[in-house]
């Protein structure tokens, strides 16, 4: 059965700090998606990152980057330097098609929390 | 800017009203349409999925009845929440898939949520 495990509840770091969320996956297809998603104490969910499963190629975005690797099945989040706007819930969701109908599976999201 | 709208983004209601929340896709037809729910400190649970002109299927635990959805048309889906309940009070998202957006992706476009207080 799909899955998504983000076993990190909650991360402290001290401002300019580099920090990991990591994100396991279960599936048994072979093409599905991989999103990360951050959520702000407002509540809304902001789009950060979709990789298909064909593309194990790393991306880095500014400050974020991630690092896909099918042979673990882990797509983990590393934010550079971060920065107290960082703080948020961060979500790892999967995509894949059952029978023609795509579904999100949510991780349990990783709380980060930047202090100054 | 956002794709998908919902109204309102707050309501606080009393114990034994209805609520309704509206989720509108603003510049694509979406033909389906996701609900989630988000307890405190939770993640986000799949509910129900919203299909234009036809009867929305739930997950398994969701109460029918209790939450009730209409997607009259092919950019709004509305989930109301019948005689509410404290134990009701969360946070609603919905979600809807552009094609053109997200191509075969499955990709969700997200609301900007709507928080339930009920009293």
């Amino acid at each position: 059965a799909q899955k998504v495990t983000q076993a990190q509840t909650e991360i402290s770091v001290v401002e300019k700090e580099d920090v990991t969320l990591d994100c396991v996956y279960e599936t048994r297809d072979t093409t599905y998606y991989l999103f990360w998603y951050k959520q702000p104490p407002s509540g809304e969910l902001v789009f950060l990152i979709r990789r298909n499963s064909f593309d194990e190629q790393n991306e880095i975005s500014g400050r974020y980057s991630w690092n896909f690797q099918k042979s673990t099945s882990s797509f983990n989040f590393t934010i550079t330097a971060s920065q107290v706007v960082d703080s948020a819930v961060y979500f790892c969701a999967l995509s894949e098609s059952t029978s023609g109908t795509y579904k999100y599976i949510f991780g349990t999201g990783t709380r980060l929390k930047v202090l100054a | 800017g956002a794709v998908v709208s919902q109204h309102p983004s707050r309501v606080i209601c009393k114990s034994g009203t209805s609520v309704k929340i509206e989720c509108r896709s603003l510049d694509f037809q979406a033909t389906t349409m996701f609900w989630y729910r988000q307890f405190p400190k939770k993640s986000l649970m799949l509910m129900a999925t919203s299909n234009e002109g036809s009867k929305a299927t739930y997950e398994q635990g969701v109460e029918k009845d209790k939450f009730l959805i209409n997607h009259a048309s092919l950019t709004l889906s509305t989930l109301t929440v019948t005689s509410a309940h404290p134990e009701d009070s969360s946070f609603y998202i919905c979600s809807a898939r552009d094609l053109i957006r997200g191509g075969d992706t499955g990709e969700l476009f997200f609301g900007e949520g709507s928080r339930l207080t009920v009293l």
